[in-house]
């Protein structure tokens, strides 16, 4: 089956820093990609749409400066936390859309800033 | 606009027990319903879906149906083991877009 994978799977890092998360369709091509992110006990929250070859569509109240998202090969979308502090620890996963409306989630990130 | 709303948890069962998970939505046009699972320490994996009108999805012993009178899509389960421990998010999506909306999750502890 389709298979989208993420990593790292686990990052820490200092607060200041610069952290990437990489989101890889591996059997498949991915025009479309989307981030999550999940706040302890809370449901998964939209934060951006991520299309090959174009800028990224972010919902509202994202900070696109902040939460850099690169699309640019078919199987490959990256998220960037820069300027990572605390508040920005969470649970982040990915997903791609693979064909006629089926979606493959990648296994999430948890980013820790200290 | 679109929405959905699931039923809060923490929910606690012995093994065995039945279980449901309450979902309803509003959304725009005809969406696709889906249920997720996210069990500890991993990634959201997708349960089961139901694409039209009283189909019934199913996976795992787990079964969903489409009940566009209601604009419901109740999770059930007729007997819950300890490996279904894990969060359940329940996510209409419209066809005329590839959003998803998630429910808030429910967590299941099943007990032995």
């Amino acid at each position: 089956g389709a298979v989208v994978s993420q990593h790292p799977s686990r990052v820490i890092c200092k607060s200041g820093t610069s952290v990437k998360i990489e989101c890889r369709s591996l059997d498949f091509q991915a025009t479309t990609m989307f981030w999550y992110r999940q706040f302890p006990k809370q449901s998964l929250m939209l934060m951006a749409t991520s299309n090959e070859g174009s800028k990224a569509t972010y919902e509202q109240g994202v900070e696109k400066d902040k939460f850099l998202i690169n699309h640019a090969s078919l199987t490959l979308s990256t998220l960037t936390v820069t300027s990572a502090h605390p508040e920005d620890s969470s649970f982040y996963i990915c997903s791609a859309l693979q064909g006629a409306g089926g979606y493959t989630f990648g296994s999430g990130t948890r980013l820790t800033v200290v | 606009g679109n929405s959905v709303t699931q039923m809060e948890g923490p929910v606690t069962l012995s093994e065995e027990a039945f279980l449901t998970i309450n979902c309803t939505y509003t959304a725009t046009g005809y969406p696709s319903l889906f249920w997720y699972v996210q069990y500890p320490g991993e990634g959201l994996q997708l349960l089961l879906k139901a694409t039209k009108a009283d189909d019934k999805g199913s996976n795992k012993g787990f079964e969903a149906t489409y009940r566009k009178e209601t604009t419901s899509f109740h999770l059930e389960k007729g007997s819950v083991q300890v490996s279904d421990s894990a969060v359940y998010f329940c996510a209409p999506t419209p066809n005329t877009g590839n959003q998803f909306y998630f429910g808030t999750g429910t967590s299941l502890t099943v007990i032995p």
